[in-house]
C-alpha cells in the first residue's frame, strides 16, 4: 500500500521568499517520488522525480527536493519565489512496476508581490 | 502543436446522457491514462492502457468505460452521466514500462453534469 500526504492545502509566500511545500509518503517498498505542477487552466507537468539515485533532486525552474527516508519525506523547496511560481503542486508516489501512481491532494501556492 | 490533446475542452451535459471524451497523442507512447481531478482530492486514476490490446481499471472505474482505438487515441465514455461525475478530466501518456516513468498530461476537459 502507498499514500501521500501534502501538509497545507494552501501556502502563501511573498515574492523573493523561500518556498517550502511539504510531502510525506507511505510505501511498503522503496518509493519513486514525483512533484508535478499545474499552472492555471493547464495540465500537470513534471517538476522533478526521485528514482533511488541521488537523494537531492534538482528540477526545473529552480526547484529541488530532498528524499529523507528516515522522515519519509520529500519536501519541495525553492530559495526565492517568483510570481510565475503561483500554481498548484502535487506530490506523487509509486512503489515500482506493480504499483500505480498515487497523488497527494495538492498544495496551492500563492505568491504575493 | 501540443503533444497530448483532449476534446472537448469544456462540456456541459445533462443527467443520463452518454458522453465521450477523446484524447490523442503524437508522442508515440504506448501507455495512456485517464484521471479525474476534484478540488481537494488530487488526481484519481480511472483507467489505464499499456498498449492497444491491454486496458486496466484504475481506482474509480465504476460508471466509466474506455476504448483504445489506436496507439495514439484513448477515449473515455460516461454511459449515463450523473452529477457527481462533474470534474476535470485529464489524459496522460508515458513512454516506458510502468508507473515509474514520467507522465505527460493533456490540458484537461472540464465536464459539468446538470
Amino acid at each position: 500500500a502507498q499514500s501521500v500526504t501534502q501538509l497545507g492545502s494552501h501556502v502563501s509566500v511573498s515574492e523573493g521568499a523561500l518556498v517550502l511545500l511539504r510531502c510525506n509518503y507511505s510505501s511498503s517498498v522503496p518509493p519513486y517520488l514525483f512533484w508535478y505542477v499545474q499552472y492555471p487552466n493547464q495540465g500537470l507537468q513534471l517538476l522533478l522525480k526521485y528514482t533511488s539515485a541521488a537523494t537531492l533532486v534538482k528540477g526545473i525552474n529552480g526547484f529541488e527536493a530532498e528524499f529523507k527516508k528516515s522522515e519519509t519525506s520529500f519536501h519541495l523547496t525553492k530559495p526565492s519565489a517568483h510570481m510565475s511560481d503561483a500554481a498548484e503542486y502535487f506530490c506523487a508516489v509509486t512503489g515500482g512496476s506493480n504499483y500505480k501512481l498515487t497523488f497527494g491532494k495538492g498544495t496551492l501556492l500563492t505568491v504575493n508581490p | 502543436d501540443a503533444d497530448v490533446t483532449q476534446t472537448p475542452r469544456n462540456r456541459i451535459t445533462k443527467t443520463g446522457k452518454r458522453i465521450m471524451l477523446e484524447c490523442s497523442q503524437t508522442k508515440g507512447h504506448d501507455r495512456m491514462y485517464w484521471y479525474r481531478q476534484d478540488p481537494g482530492l488530487g488526481l484519481r486514476l480511472i483507467y489505464y492502457s499499456f498498449d492497444v490490446k491491454d486496458i486496466n481499471k484504475g481506482e474509480i472505474s465504476d460508471g466509466y468505460s474506455v476504448s483504445r482505438q489506436a496507439q495514439a487515441k484513448f477515449s473515455l465514455s460516461l454511459e449515463s452521466a450523473i452529477p457527481n461525475q462533474t470534474a476535470l478530466y485529464f489524459c496522460a501518456t508515458s513512454p516506458g514500462l510502468d508507473f515509474r516513468d514520467t507522465q505527460y498530461f493533456g490540458p484537461g476537459t472540464r465536464l459539468t453534469v446538470l
